[in-house]
């Protein structure tokens, strides 16, 4: 099993619609977690983190995370096509650890 | 803002070639990182370092090493290079742990080519 999961996609959403990327994660001794971006041919860009159970909003973007189940995900609120990208979930235990990631297709 | 820089964007080399791969960071980070990014294998720890002249394996450290010879610049060497380590190499940095959620932030990347 992967230590840091996540559905490759790619997840076309149309503008204006909410995006959802998941991740769940193996070890239950996880501290914190992180959502970056990155586009085609750069490197990752770092969105937000999050730590506590719950929601954590930043502008369009909302973490949640759920420790009893292992998982931590990302809304964006009105898609827009410039979101397209990959998204990668990372996840805090004694180093980071990194998912495959998850690309974001947003259609006009 | 935190800037990481990497010495170049796109480099190619040629089999056998000793690399260089430098990288520098302007926050005072105590950790740096060297990762590859591959097509679906997402990216791979090679090397890290928490302080000057310290460096701990990753998880695939083979035809690799590293230098830290001060805390801004984390240097990265293929000894002998080969066509399997064609790849996006990427640099990183993050503040001291236990002060910190051990956020990671990325240089451009280099492009490496080996022939």
């Amino acid at each position: 099993q992967k230590e840091v999961e996540q559905n490759s996609g790619p997840l076309s959403v149309p503008e204006g619609a909410i995006a959802s990327l998941n991740c769940t994660y193996s070890d239950r001794g996880s501290q914190s977690f992180f959502w970056y971006r990155q586009y085609s041919g750069k490197s990752p860009e770092l969105i937000m983190f999050i730590y506590s159970n719950g929601d954590k909003e930043d502008g369009r973007f909302t973490a949640q995370l759920n420790k009893a189940s292992q998982y931590v995900s990302l809304l964006i609120r009105d898609s827009q096509p410039s979101d397209s990208a990959t998204y990668l979930c990372a996840v805090n235990t004694d180093k980071l650890i990194f998912g495959t990631g998850t690309r974001l297709q947003v259609f006009p | 803002d935190v800037k990481v820089t990497q010495s170049s964007r796109y480099l190619v080399k040629r089999t056998g070639e000793k690399v260089f791969l430098e990288c520098v960071q302007d926050m005072d980070h105590e950790n740096m990182f060297w990762y590859r990014q591959d097509p679906g294998l997402g990216l791979r720890l090679i090397y890290f370092s928490y302080d000057v002249k310290m460096k701990e394996k990753g998880d695939i450290p083979e035809g690799y090493s590293v230098s830290r010879e001060k805390k801004e610049r984390f240097s990265l060497i293929l000894e002998s290079a080969s066509t399997n380590q064609t790849s996006m190499y990427l640099c990183a940095s993050s503040p001291l742990r236990g002060y910190s959620y051990n956020e990671q932030f990325f240089g451009p990347g280099t492009r490496l080519t080996v022939l």
